[in-house]
């Protein structure tokens, strides 16, 4: 059973520039949340998207933006890309049972340069 | 009030010996704490995790002690192995009709054979 599939593994962008994430939910999951993890630190919550659309928000800027697709898969996109965007992002799905089944994916590591 | 606190940065221990990283939050509101262990170039993957109903949770090697009056809870890892050296993350969350996690800082720990 494949877990949580994210794409690309890496990606190098230049600053200003849009970039796409894709990820694939583990399968029976129906809820994706992405995070962005900045070198040392912790992951921090962006959005949660369910029955695609955006339920719940952390505190980052409307440059990021995402959408969930009708099978349930998921891309977070980011304009305007700034120096600080360098992390990796890593997605997670769930169910929508209450506190089943979150698992991460492996990340995609973004490097704006 | 979002914040988790996590200490120590960095730990060092001994093949055999006991690791225990500590955390402390804010919100009452949280209803649910895992604890996710990280390696290199890999996405977070949870180890144990724990509600407030009760003090501790044991599973193989891996206890959370949890103290709800201090806002604190503890991950200790018995007999630590040289394979446990990885990132280790504590989180809380409110347990609604979606998880999204407030992740410490983090602990890297490094166990000597």
């Amino acid at each position: 059973d494949a877990g949580v599939t994210q794409s690309p593994t890496h990606l190098i962008k230049t600053r200003g520039q849009q970039v796409t994430l894709r990820c694939s939910p583990k399968s029976g999951h129906d809820t994706v949340s992405w995070y962005q993890q900045a070198l040392g630190q912790g992951p921090q919550f962006i959005f949660q998207y369910y029955e695609e659309e955006e339920r719940q928000r952390g505190n980052f800027p409307d440059r990021f933006s995402g959408h969930q697709f009708p099978n349930y898969s998921s891309e977070l996109n980011v304009n305007a890309l700034w120096l600080g965007d360098s992390a990796l992002y890593l997605c997670a799905s769930s169910t929508s049972r209450r506190g089943y089944g979150y698992t991460f994916g492996s990340g995609t590591r973004l490097t704006v340069v | 009030q979002q914040q988790v606190k996590q200490s120590p940065q960095s730990l060092i221990v001994q093949k055999g010996g006991i690791s225990i990283i500590n955390c402390a939050y804010e919100n009452t509101a949280f209803d649910y704490f895992p604890w996710y262990q990280q390696f290199p170039g890999k996405g977070p993957a949870l180890l144990i995790a724990i509600r407030p109903d009760v003090s501790e949770k044991k599973e193989g090697r891996f206890t959370i002690s949890f103290n709800k009056s201090a806002k604190q809870f503890s991950l200790h890892i018995m007999d630590s192995q040289p394979g446990d050296s990885a990132t280790y993350f504590c989180a809380a969350s409110m347990e609604n009709y979606g998880q999204n996690f407030v992740f410490g800082p983090g602990t890297r720990l490094s166990v000597l054979p």
